[in-house]
């Protein structure tokens, strides 16, 4: 069974500009998730999707990230413009179905550097 | 406030020695619990997890993890560290409304 797909892994960009991640979950699965993890703590939940609906964005800016899951399979994570404070990991996670009891399956994330 | 503690940033243990990682929570009822493992450059990795029943939980790579409700704690546990087991370890919470919340984790140096 392949694994969830992330790209590009690492991005060095400078502040203002924009970025965009990609992630493609493990077929199947109805929810995908997006986290930050910055340096030194633990992931933290940006975005959930269930199938191609939102199911929470409480904590995502929503005036500078934007994020999509068009048909309900990839989703894109964009960033515009960027800050020095969005250097992070982000990290693309894929579940069967949104439940607090399911286990979540990650790719190995977007290292994302603004200077 | 609802949060998952675990107590210590760092922690360095000699390889085949015991080893044991804290995780505290607090939410009004016992949520899912879960261990992961994030090896350096890489996803997150699910070690094992709790939702009822037996308190003592088997997990891959020889480690356990046990629930005490009474102490809101699920540590995580192992009889002899491998030197493959150095790696970030992340407790996490899921409660019943499709949420999800990491720890801060704690970093494993394990010394020859």
């Amino acid at each position: 069974e392949a694994g969830v797909a992330q790209s590009p892994r690492y991005k060095i960009i400078e502040k203002r500009q924009s970025v965009a991640f990609w992630c493609n979950p493990i077929s199947g699965h109805a929810t995908l998730y997006w986290y930050q993890q910055i340096l030194g703590q633990g992931p933290k939940l940006l975005i959930q999707f269930q199938n191609n609906g939102v199911v929470d964005d409480s904590q995502l800016p929503k005036d500078r990230f934007s994020a999509e899951r068009l048909k309900g399979v990839d989703s894109t994570l964009k960033i515009q413009p960027a800050k020095l404070e969005d250097s992070a990991v982000y990290l693309c996670a894929s579940s069967l179905t949104a439940s607090g009891r399911r286990e979540q399956y990650f790719g190995p994330g977007t290292r994302l550097t603004v200077t | 406030a609802q949060s998952v503690t675990q107590p210590d940033i760092h922690i360095t243990v000699s390889e085949g020695a015991s080893l044991e990682l804290r995780c505290n929570y607090s939410y009004g009822a016992t949520p899912y619990l879960f261990w992961y493992v994030q090896s350096p450059g890489q996803g997150l990795q699910l070690l094992l997890k709790y939702f009822s029943g037996d308190t003592l939980v088997q997990g891959i790579k020889g480690f356990e993890a046990e629930f005490k409700r009474s102490q809101s704690s699920f540590n995580l546990r192992k009889p002899s560290v491998h030197w493959s087991d150095a790696a970030e370890y992340f407790c996490a919470v899921g409660l019943t409304g499709n949420q999800f919340y990491f720890g801060t984790g704690t970093s494993l140096t394990v010394i020859p």
